[in-house]
């Protein structure tokens, strides 16, 4: 299993650009989840999906978009970046709620110019 | 939703226990404890969870207090590669969101 792949690693975007960040699972988890990571900070939860079809909003939603057509696939869309998206984003899946153990990927590094 | 307090950072040195406390005052009776840590440049992965009674796995124990308003994470025996970002983390539920805090930076010396 390649576990959860995220691409790309590393981006950088100009101010008002748009880009999806991809992140695919293997393991057949149901729940996926989407984090950023802002220097010295915690995660914290952009967006989630219970299942195919299926998202929800976290705890800081505004200017990202997500959809899950696929049990394997969550992307993640920014509509159009700004500086203060500039940070590290982790996917996540588990296989049953969002708390239970869950299994990241390596992160995509943005810088928002 | 409840919260936890952790240390800053702590050293060990290697091959000596680590013990990494956890204050969560205001936890429920639903709330599940989890510890991630995280290893520079990598994603969070998971270390151990629990409910009330002590867990042990092959990374660590996890101590709870008869009361739940403190836990303690031990790794047995550093190693170098121990060196992360520890997590004490409060689940609501079966289904609640992970809520990561700063964490703990352990620094284990050769």
């Amino acid at each position: 299993n390649a576990g959860v792949t995220q691409t790309p690693k590393f981006q950088v975007l100009k101010t008002g650009q748009s880009m999806t960040l991809q992140c695919a699972q293997d393991m057949n988890h149901e729940y996926m989840s989407w984090y950023r990571q802002d220097p010295g900070m915690g995660l914290r939860l952009i967006h989630y999906s219970v299942g195919a079809g299926i998202t929800d909003q976290g705890e800081v939603p505004n200017g990202y978009n997500v959809s899950r057509s696929t049990t394997e696939d969550f992307p993640l869309r920014l509509l159009s970046a700004a500086p203060s998206q500039t940070s590290v984003y982790f996917c996540a899946s588990s296989y049953r709620g969002l708390g239970v153990r869950q299994f990241f990927g390596p992160g995509t590094r943005l810088t928002v110019l | 939703d409840a919260k936890t307090t952790q240390p800053n950072s702590m050293e060990s040195n290697e091959e000596e226990p680590v013990h990494l406390p956890c204050n969560h005052s205001t936890i429920s009776g639903t709330d599940y404890i989890h510890w991630y840590r995280q290893l520079p440049s990598q994603g969070p992965e998971y270390v151990i969870h629990g409910l009330t009674s002590n867990v042990n796995n092959r990374m660590a124990s996890l101590a709870i207090a008869e009361d739940r308003k403190s836990s303690t994470l031990i790794l047995h025996r550093a190693t170098l590669r121990d060196a992360a970002v520890y997590y004490c983390i409060l689940r609501r539920g079966s289904w609640g969101k992970l809520q990561f805090g700063a964490g703990t930076q352990v620094v284990v010396t050769p």
